[in-house]
């Protein structure tokens, strides 16, 4: 039972362009989200995160955008850079549950 | 700035062997985890431990046990290792018990059971 999901398992965008990586949830429980970026050979770093109460939380290049209603979130990278290139996880957890929930991952490529 | 510190950081294991991977992190954090990470499930939850003295079970813990040996000190044993376990494995830390701030994770240690 996957209850976050992200079924693009690869993007690939041209540098400078925006970059839209998915993620939807099954559990309506869930009101933390967060986004972690993994590059090769080392672990999952914390990128941004937004609470239930909101609709959108940017920092820098990056934007999160969240819908209740279709339990679906999105990472928006404006511009995309080189660097960026790496795997992408969202996560879930419910408030006192303790428990982080991952999807299974997107390969985000930045073409030059 | 060591954060999260697994060891080791390679292993390779014949099946039915036994081995504990350690994780130590020195950020006072409450809570550790241990990850697995297999291609196309992406990470998921083994065991953690909410305060020094408890654990629970995550998603997958069987063929698993840990010890909390202290507020920075994580352990994860396979008792009698089987291929299925091949994986990377990641120990994260958290400030929080209850609402999730972000969690920092070591570096992995990738498994190998022939």
């Amino acid at each position: 039972d996957q209850q976050v999901k992200q079924n693009s398992p690869s993007l690939s965008v041209q540098e400078g362009r925006i970059s839209i990586l998915n993620c939807d949830y099954t559990n309506s429980m869930f009101d933390y989200f967060l986004w972690y970026k993994k590059y090769p050979a080392e672990g999952p770093t914390f990128l941004i995160s937004i609470s239930s109460i909101k609709d959108k939380n940017e920092d820098g290049r990056f934007t999160v955008f969240l819908n209740k209603s279709a339990k679906h979130l999105s990472l928006h990278i404006v511009p995309s850079q080189p660097g960026d290139s790496a795997v992408y996880f969202c996560a879930a957890s419910a408030l006192g549950a303790q428990k982080l929930v991952f999807g299974q991952g997107t390969r985000l490529t930045i073409n030059p | 700035n060591a954060g999260v510190t697994q060891t080791p950081k390679f292993q390779v294991l014949k099946t039915g062997q036994s081995m504990t991977l350690q994780c130590a992190q020195d950020m006072n954090h409450n809570s550790m985890y241990w990850y697995r990470q297999d291609p196309g499930m992406g990470l998921r939850l083994i065991y953690y431990s909410a305060s020094e003295g408890t654990t629970d079970k995550g998603e997958v813990p069987n063929g698993y046990n840990v010890s909390r040996l202290n507020k920075r000190e994580f352990s994860l044993r396979l008792e009698s290792a089987a291929p299925s376990q091949t994986s990377v494995y990641f120990c994260a830390s958290s400030e929080r018990q209850g609402a999730w701030t972000e969690a920092f994770f070591g570096q992995g240690t990738r498994l190998t059971v022939v």
